[in-house]
């Protein structure tokens, strides 16, 4: 059994389209992750959620959207999509909020065209 | 801020050659963690130090953790084509969430 799983894991679309991405632990973990990873390979924290609560929102457009429905999902919805949002997302979880180690999904390659 | 730098950005070495990334702090770190990505993969973790001048190994992997808890270091002796990839050491911010470096990338050739 996978621990973190996104899905997809590849998706290609057009400019103002809205997408989502999903994801999943059986980890039985209190905190999750969105985080994107430019061309650079720089991991960028977008949300932390712990327990459905969102507890960090790092400067990140509001058009995307996170939902937890519980506490083992945290799903990203983007809104009207940009060639700039084009970047590998990955989804992780963690125990607690920081300072344990991290597990992170396959990632989710998005390519705006 | 709570940015940790991560220097240098690319290696490139021959197989048998050592290797060492270091990652630095303008403040003081409650801990710091270290993981790899390898090409097309995804972060895995590696290790957590915590204690100040903590030395950690796994195998070939030497993992420092400075005195002022402000720096670390990952040294890996005589690389392996199966240690390429990009290692990134993150810091936990506001106890909520990990910062990640932006990562040291190694190519090895053989």
């Amino acid at each position: 059994d996978t621990a973190v799983s996104q899905t997809p894991k590849y998706l290609v679309t057009q400019m103002g389209n809205d997408k989502s991405i999903k994801c999943e632990q059986n980890l039985g973990h209190d905190t999750m992750y969105w985080y994107k990873q430019d061309s650079k390979k720089f991991l960028k924290i977008m949300f932390s959620y712990n327990n459905k609560e969102l507890i960090i929102n790092e400067t990140v457009p509001n058009r995307f959207s996170p939902k937890s429905p519980d506490k083992a999902h945290l799903n990203l919805h983007i809104n009207s999509l940009e060639l700039g949002d084009s970047a590998v997302y990955f989804c992780a979880s963690s125990q607690a909020t920081g300072g344990t180690e991290a597990f992170f999904g396959q990632g989710t390659r998005l390519t705006v065209v | 801020g709570q940015q940790v730098m991560q220097i240098p950005q690319y290696q490139h070495v021959q197989e048998g050659e050592d290797f060492t990334t270091y990652c630095n702090s303008s403040t003081t770190l409650s801990n710091i963690q270290w993981y790899k990505q390898r090409p097309g993969g995804h972060p895995v973790f590696l290790i957590q130090l915590v204690k100040s001048g903590e030395v950690k190994k796994q195998k070939r992997l030497t993992f420092q953790f400075g005195e002022a808890k402000k720096n670390s270091s990952l040294h890996i002796t005589a690389t392996q084509t199966t240690d390429v990839g990009t290692y990134f050491c993150a810091r936990t911010w506001a106890g909520t969430a990990l910062i990640f470096g932006k990562g040291t990338t190694l190519s090895v050739s053989s």
